[in-house]
């Protein structure tokens, strides 16, 4: 089965509302690294969280190793938020990526 | 800066021929990683590496190589195109454990 789920699969938001993404995992891990990208774009990096909190501006990371989850909290949202979020585990040998949460912030 | 250059950016082939495509990375990195990413798929593995001269299957390796001869380099090579592998290709780097990943703006390949 697949080892990274992450959910929702797609989320459409009204500008201002918050978001929580979701990322579970079935294997090992060594970290967590949360990306962005928007079509067409490359991956830009937002977190790299291997367990614990972390803040960025707008952007909160949550990874809790024991229950095998991390989670990317967006706080009011913007249109520039629009994009994939895609959440990466480290696991014991390669980097495995989810299938991302297509994110549509509407004005 | 960890800095991740794909070469080349856009690559247009023709079906049955050879595609090089390459990945140089300046962070010192001993690992290293090839995906191609499509629709429906999100980021697959191709092959990857733990170091120089090291080279291992990932999830989808069939109809690809790959060759590591440096610790800055690391090659996707397609043997004898084909249209399915059309797609766009990321190369990453990254450290042994506990380690940021980074990856290169990566690389639209189309077979035709």
């Amino acid at each position: 089965g697949q080892q990274v789920q992450q959910s929702p699969a797609s989320l459409v938001l009204q500008e201002g509302e918050n978001a929580e993404l979701q990322c579970n995992f079935s294997t090992s891990l060594n970290s967590m690294q949360w990306f962005y990208q928007r079509p067409g774009g490359s991956l830009v990096s937002l977190f790299y969280n291997p367990s614990g909190t972390k803040h960025s501006g707008r952007l909160t990371s949550t990874t809790v190793i024991k229950e095998r989850r991390s989670s990317l909290h967006i706080s009011s949202s913007q249109t520039t938020d629009s994009g994939t979020y895609l959440c990466a585990l480290d696991g014991a040998y390669k980097v495995i990526f989810g299938k991302g949460t297509h994110l549509h912030v509407l004005p | 800066e960890a800095a991740v250059t794909q070469s080349p950016r856009n690559k247009v082939a023709v079906t049955g021929g050879k595609v090089t495509l390459s990945c140089n990375q300046t962070n010192n990195h001993n690992n290293m990683y090839w995906y191609r990413q499509d629709t429906g798929h999100g980021l697959r593995l191709i092959h990857y590496s733990y170091g120089a001269g090291s080279t291992e299957k990932g999830d989808i390796p069939d109809g690809y190589k790959a060759s590591r001869p440096s610790q800055e380099n690391f090659s996707l090579i397609l043997e004898l195109a084909t249209p399915s592998q059309t797609s766009v290709y990321f190369c990453a780097s990254g450290g042994r454990g506990r380690t940021e990943v980074f990856f290169g703006k990566g690389t639209r390949l189309t077979v035709v």
